[in-house]
């Protein structure tokens, strides 16, 4: 399977509700980011986190981190219907330059 | 506005029909990279450069060819176009290999790509 790999595949909420996304990978990492990606558009970076770190916040996300267990997840909290988007993790390895992203997280809103 | 323009947006081929896909960014950044995007696989890395004349393979090279020759440039080159490489394509840039800016990196607006 894919290095980078998000869990669930799909997430269906109500606005207001937190939403949380998950992410695997198999090879040491320099840094985890995480993307958005509205449908047919380029991906938009929301937040990295390097492997020294556990935690890291940027206004309503929270990302954590935990390179024993190879994992991260993305918090959005309070969500809103303009959240609807895939979300994809991406981790960069010492090989300079490569990059892997997963498959990624749906994520839909309901008003 | 700083941003990585993708051109075209959309194109529709024959198979054997040499393209080039063109990706310019106006940030300076070092790095460069194309990813193609298909339903189930996520986005792969097809090549990525690190600087003005290098360039490395990423996961799925095959096909495809890119050149370095100024830094704001990194065309995709498909010199036999085949049905297999119907896809989305994506340039991105940052200012170091790994994404390792604050901002990570940037991602043009895709090319869509049809190879009949």
């Amino acid at each position: 399977s894919q290095q980078g790999e998000e869990d669930p595949q799909a997430l269906s909420i109500q606005e207001g509700e937190n939403a949380t996304m998950n992410c695997s990978y198999k090879t040491s990492i320099n840094n985890l980011q995480w993307y958005r990606q509205n449908s047919g558009r380029g991906l938009v970076h929301l937040i990295l986190i390097r492997s020294n770190e556990r935690e890291k916040h940027s206004g309503r996300l929270r990302v954590t981190l935990d390179t024993s267990k190879k994992s991260s997840s993305l918090l959005i909290t309070a969500s809103r219907a303009a959240d609807t988007a895939s979300y994809f993790c991406a981790t960069f390895n010492t090989n300079a330059g490569k990059s892997t992203f997963g498959d990624g997280t749906t994520l839909t809103v309901k008003p | 506005e700083a941003q990585v323009t993708q051109n075209p947006r959309y194109l529709i081929t024959v198979t054997g029909k040499k393209l080039t896909v063109t990706c310019s960014q106006n940030m300076n950044h070092e790095y460069m990279s194309w990813y193609r995007q298909d339903p189930g696989l996520g986005l792969r890395q097809i090549y990525y450069s690190m600087n003005v004349e290098v360039t490395d393979k990423g996961d799925v090279p095959e096909g495809y060819k890119v050149s370095r020759k100024e830094k704001r440039n990194f065309p995709l080159i498909l010199e036999s176009p085949s049905p297999n490489q119907t896809s989305l394509y994506f340039c991105a840039s940052s200012l170091q290999g790994q994404g390792t800016t604050i901002g990570g990196y940037t991602f043009g607006s895709g090319t869509r790509l049809t190879v009949v």
